[in-house]
């Protein structure tokens, strides 16, 4: 079965400082995987895919994410945060053998000092 | 293009009432997911649609709860006789299909059972 482990709860950081989110999956195969993110009262709103090839991903909003299979990781990260991007963020792992389910894991919510 | 739409936004109800949700998925979307996501968590999968079938509802508490996609296009899901622990955010995804395992999610239904 898979999962999706981060590490870090909360983070805080100031604005125009560098975010890196910590994601661990557990996954048998290929994974597909993705970062999500979620503002209070909202949906989640999809930030990045891995499905294959280059291991380093662009996605909305100045993100970043890097598949290290040696580490079975998927870190997101951010060059220089600002303030509206305080949220909570989700990684998940989609499995396409078990009917594109994704599993997430718990979150990590992120505050932003000005 | 309109994303997944659902309704209502929020619903409070006592303990033993029913409640029902609805969500129309994207246009040509034929997977269509309900999660579950308690406060300060992941969200967790519910049952699965393809189409009009209920392919994987492993997850769903069948006791007290059931969903229905008749046509393969909106769906309903239902709580009877709700919970005090049932109060959490439902949310309703859909995806094309065909192997691409993005998900689109809708803003969710916030629900408190008082």
């Amino acid at each position: 079965a898979q999962s999706v482990t981060q590490p870090d709860i909360h983070i805080t950081v100031s604005e125009g400082a560098s975010l890196e989110l910590r994601c661990n999956y557990s996954y048998g195969a290929t994974p597909y995987l993705f970062w999500y993110v979620q503002s209070p009262g909202q949906g989640l709103q999809l930030l990045l895919k891995y499905f294959s090839g280059d291991t380093l991903v662009q996605g909305i909003k100045g993100f970043e994410a890097e598949f290290k299979r040696s580490q079975s990781s998927f870190n997101l990260r951010k060059p220089s945060v600002h303030w509206s991007d305080a949220a909570e963020y989700f990684c998940a792992v989609g499995a396409q053998a078990a009917g594109n389910k994704l599993t997430f894991g718990g979150g990590t919510r992120v505050l932003v000092k000005p | 293009e309109a994303g997944v739409v659902q309704s209502p936004r929020y619903k409070i109800i006592e303990k033993k009432q029913p409640v029902a949700f609805w969500c129309n998925p994207i246009s040509g979307h034929n997977t269509l997911y309900w999660y579950l996501q308690n406060l300060g968590q992941g969200p967790e999968l519910l049952i699965r649609y393809e189409n009009e079938e209920a392919v994987d509802d492993s997850q769903l508490p069948k006791d007290r709860f059931s969903a229905e996609r008749l046509k393969g296009v909106d769906s309903t899901l239902k709580i009877q006789p709700a919970e005090l622990g049932d109060s959490a955010v439902y949310l309703c995804a859909s995806s094309p299909g065909q192997g691409n395992t993005e998900a689109f999610f809708g803003q969710g239904t916030r629900l408190t059972v008082v």
